[in-house]
């Protein structure tokens, strides 16, 4: 039973357009939400993140929106360049014990064409 | 700050051999958690530990799988007997137990490869 869903498994955007990545989460005792970014041979790399108290988060290129009642996210790339290919994973975060454990969704592979 | 280092970074191994992928932590980081990456699945969590204690293993497939971290900076996932149900990358990444929230505080390791024939 995966908590956390990303249903589009690949994206392929043109370069300098927008890139949308969408994310579901079911677990309503979540209370974090984050985006890593994932190139071949390494390790998933933080990108973003948002509060459950703030609907949007900005960085930059990237912008993170949060609809709680949806339990529903999404990360847009503005404008998408092809350095951008990679990965992205959407992760979940609450508070258990004495260690913040993240959920992870199965990521979507984003390929930005020149 | 070399990051979190893993080895060996690919792994093949005859089906029924014993595996032992190896994780270092960040200095200072006193949580630990080994992730695998398939393809259907993405990154599942197998186990964690917070100063060295196991905190939940639920995530760890069977009883070939198993986890120590026999001090603060160190970490081995073993795997035995092997399966070819076993190949896949495994990640491990450490963080402060009470990192700040939402900072992103995990930090991954470059992941192990490991193809079990």
């Amino acid at each position: 039973d995966q908590q956390v869903k990303q249903n589009s498994p690949s994206l392929s955007v043109q370069e300098g357009r927008i890139s949308i990545l969408n994310c579901d989460y079911t677990n309503s005792m979540f209370d974090y939400f984050l985006w890593y970014k994932k190139y071949p041979a390494e390790g998933p790399t933080f990108l973003i993140s948002i509060s459950s108290i703030k609907d949007k988060n900005e960085d930059g290129r990237f912008t993170v929106f949060l609809n709680k009642s949806a339990k529903h996210l999404s990360l847009h790339i503005v404008p998408s360049q092809p350095g951008d290919s990679a990965v992205y994973f959407c992760a979940a975060q609450t508070e258990e014990g004495s260690a913040r454990q993240l959920t992870f969704g199965s990521g979507t592979q984003l390929t930005v064409l020149p | 700050d070399a990051g979190v280092i893993q080895s060996p970074r690919h792994e093949v191994t005859e089906m029924g051999q014993e595996v032992t992928l190896r994780c270092k932590l960040i200095s200072g980081h006193n949580s630990l958690f080994w992730y695998r990456q398939t393809m259907m699945r993405g990154l599942e969590l197998l186990i964690y530990f917070n100063n060295n204690v196991p905190i939940d293993d639920s995530g760890m497939p069977e009883d070939r799988f198993s986890a120590k971290m026999p001090n603060a900076s160190f970490s081995t996932l073993k795997i035995q007997p092997s399966e070819p149900r076993d190949s896949a990358v495994y990640f491990c990444a450490s963080s402060l137990a009470y990192g700040e929230q939402g900072t992103g505080g995990y930090t991954f390791g470059s992941g192990t490869r490991l193809t079990v024939v």
